[in-house]
């Protein structure tokens, strides 16, 4: 069964601190994976966009990567802001229709000053 | 540039009503998605279309139906509304350049009573 997982479900960190949020994946054949970045009250919004040869890809302070041998992502976060917080969700593409998405359930961040 | 709106915002209705959500983008975007979003579960896929008077089903249909007489706009509606269908529902365009980018719209909280 095609399925994402995220972990952990919830984090807390203090202002200015780094933290790595992961993804693992089951999906099967795989085209992409996604990071969207979801704030309280709306739509996701993407953050990263990695297909099966992309190892990592940068955003600002966002920096994924992608292992496809292991089926695991993580999301880095450096240098957090109050802005941070928000839910962190991974996203996996199949092959052969890529706008069929598996969504993860997320990570919900509190950055607290 | 507006993007991609939703209407309304928040909806309460009573069970058995039949009730309509709106989606408008301002991109002209071919492709459009509907979801919808509950505790402990990813986004899940309602419906989709990929051009005007082309729709097909996503992975949760029952109960839903959609429409795309104009390349703008993708109503979904509630035929009669059960109190399982109490969620958020996302909207989502793709189109452009962007090969996989899907853009999010901000959402509508419906409550069934």
């Amino acid at each position: 069964k095609n399925q994402v997982e995220q972990s952990p479900q919830s984090l807390i960190i203090l202002e200015g601190k780094n933290c790595t949020l992961q993804c693992n994946y089951t999906v099967s054949p795989f085209s992409n994976l996604r990071w969207y970045k979801q704030d309280t009250g709306r739509g996701p919004v993407s953050l990263t966009i990695m297909t099966f040869s992309e190892n990592t890809k940068s955003n600002g302070r966002y920096t994924a990567t992608l292992d496809a041998d292991t089926k695991q992502s993580s999301l880095h976060i450096t240098a957090s802001q109050l802005s941070d917080s928000a839910s962190y969700i991974c996203v996996v593409a199949l092959i052969f229709n890529t706008d069929k998405l598996i969504f993860g359930t997320g990570t919900r961040l509190q950055v607290f000053p | 540039d507006a993007g991609i709106t939703q209407s309304p915002r928040y909806k309460i209705t009573e069970t058995g009503r039949q009730v309509t959500l709106m989606c408008h983008q301002t991109w002209s975007h071919s492709y459009m998605f509907w979801y919808r979003q509950d505790l402990g579960h990813g986004l899940r896929l309602i419906y989709y279309s990929a051009a005007a008077d082309i729709t097909d089903k996503g992975e949760v249909p029952d109960g839903y139906v959609v429409s795309r007489s104009k390349t703008e706009n993708f109503p979904l509606t509630l035929e009669s509304a059960t109190r399982s269908q109490t969620s958020v529902y996302f909207c989502a365009s793709r189109g452009g350049r962007d090969l996989y980018e899907q853009y999010f719209g901000p959402g509508t909280r419906l409550t069934v009573t």
